[in-house]
């Protein structure tokens, strides 16, 4: 596609439901992100996901998240059991190769509210 | 080890000014310094990047300059435009293939008429 694609754009949830969140990589990029951005915060990152190798999780905030990246393509966010914290915006960014070369594209991002 | 930080918060200028938003870093394995523009309900887009060899560079109006040994870098917007006002995020990363971005808290810029 033209670029990241991410689903839903808005998400509503009742604490302690699980959610997943999607994310289409411009297709033919290699690497794939996942941070979290909350109100009045800085970008968190959470995950990183490169070619065929294992992902880089350090940024998982706890066991209750995590992700998988099917056919080195489509991403998936999810989180069990949600918490009112885990309220914020989750981005997804891919690129192509080194950043220092192609840097990030973001998708516009899914609004998670936990009420 | 790992931060970026970032300042100020918040910035009000007319137009026609000269905004000037401050990174400071700690991890000397860095080096690869991009900023990113973010409006409301839009994820970051890059700006402008650059790397430690050089001090300074420009892209249009937007020009980042850079000082290694003070570990800071920083991003100045000339002639400032009401279509500037946005959030600005500096990030800082390594530049191989297994590399990640560390992000600052933002910067949200208005510029008024």
């Amino acid at each position: 596609g033209a670029g990241v694609s991410q689903s839903p754009s808005n998400k509503v949830t009742e604490k302690g439901k699980d959610v997943e969140l999607r994310c289409d990589p411009i297709s033919g990029h290699t690497a794939l992100y996942w941070y979290r951005q909350s109100l009045g915060q800085g970008l968190e990152f959470l995950i990183y996901f490169q070619g065929n190798s294992a992902p880089d999780k350090s940024g998982l905030p706890s066991d209750r998240f995590s992700a998988e990246r099917t056919g080195g393509s489509v991403s998936t966010l999810t989180i069990q059991r949600t918490q009112q914290e885990d309220s914020a915006v989750y981005l997804c960014a891919s690129t192509l190769g080194a950043l220092s070369n192609y840097g990030y594209t973001f998708g516009s991002g899914t609004r998670l509210t936990v009420v | 080890q790992q931060q970026v930080k970032q300042s100020p918060q918040s910035l009000i200028v007319q137009k026609g000014g000269i905004p000037i938003i401050n990174c400071a870093y700690e991890n000397t394995a860095f080096d690869y310094f991009p900023w990113y523009q973010q409006f409301p309900g839009k994820g970051p887009a890059l700006l402008i990047a650059i790397r430690p060899d050089v001090s300074e560079k420009k892209e249009g109006r937007f020009t980042i300059s850079f000082n290694k040994s003070a570990k800071q870098f920083s991003l100045h917007i000339m002639d400032s435009q009401p279509g500037d006002s946005a959030t600005y995020f500096c990030a800082a990363g390594g530049t191989g293939t297994a590399s990640k971005l560390t992000f600052g808290t933002g910067t949200r810029l208005q510029v008024t008429l």
